[in-house]
């Protein structure tokens, strides 16, 4: 089946610093790519939708210069939280889009800002 | 605008018995229905969709979901729990087919817990 690798899986990192997190899909090509970020014992919000070569879509109220997504090819995108806060503390969530089956999820990334 | 909507937040069980877990989804169009198993610290994983045909689907680890058109709802069933089943269950809906760009609308989720 579909596999997405979502790295790290836990990343704790000083306020004011970057973190980039990765979302590869091993075994398909991914047309759409989508970024979420989940508050404990909360649904999905999602935050952007990323397509291979084109800019990002970002949804309302997420800023695009704190969460920068960069999709370079049909198996990648990542996402790179600039400038840390811990308001910026949360777990973030990768899927990925193919033409066949439902949307594949990586495993998340749980993010500590201190 | 799509909406999902999981009325309860919590559901408890017994283990061998059968467990329901509630969606209603508003959208324009076809309904695309997805089931999601979430586990502590875990991304989402597939459980069913219903893109057309039979309004009985059957999905991974003994999950089965109904479509009902009239009422809006597609319920996730399971006709005998396990303890292992415990987790957060999301409902999605999109107003398009599995490859389009349209994004996932989900529910507010529902956490299973079966008792043992």
């Amino acid at each position: 089946g579909a596999v997405v690798s979502q790295h790290p899986s836990r990343v704790i990192c000083k306020s004011g610093t970057s973190v980039k997190i990765e979302c590869r899909s091993l075994d398909f090509q991914a047309t759409t790519m989508f970024w979420y970020r989940q508050f404990p014992k909360q649904s999905l919000m999602l935050m952007a939708t990323s397509n291979e070569g084109s800019k990002a879509t970002y949804e309302q109220g997420v800023e695009k210069d704190k969460f920068l997504i960069n999709h370079a090819s049909l198996t990648l995108s990542t996402l790179t939280v600039t400038s840390a806060h811990p308001e910026d503390s949360s777990f973030y969530i990768c899927s990925a889009r193919d033409h066949r089956t439902a949307d594949t999820f990586g495993s998340g990334t749980r993010l500590t800002v201190v | 605008a799509q909406s999902v909507a999981q009325p309860e937040d919590q559901v408890n069980v017994a283990e061998g018995n059968p467990l329901t877990v509630k969606c209603t989804y508003s959208v324009s169009g076809n309904p695309y229905l997805f089931w999601y198993v979430q586990y502590p610290n875990r991304g989402l994983q597939f459980l069913l969709k219903y893109i057309t045909g039979d309004n009985l689907v059957k999905g991974s680890y003994g999950f089965e979901a109904e479509f009902n058109k009239s009422q809006t709802s597609f319920h996730l069933k399971k006709p005998s729990a396990l303890v292992s089943d415990s987790a957060l269950y999301f409902c999605a809906v999109s107003p398009s087919p599995p490859g389009s760009a349209r994004q996932l609308t989900f529910g507010s989720g529902t956490q299973l817990t079966v008792l043992p």
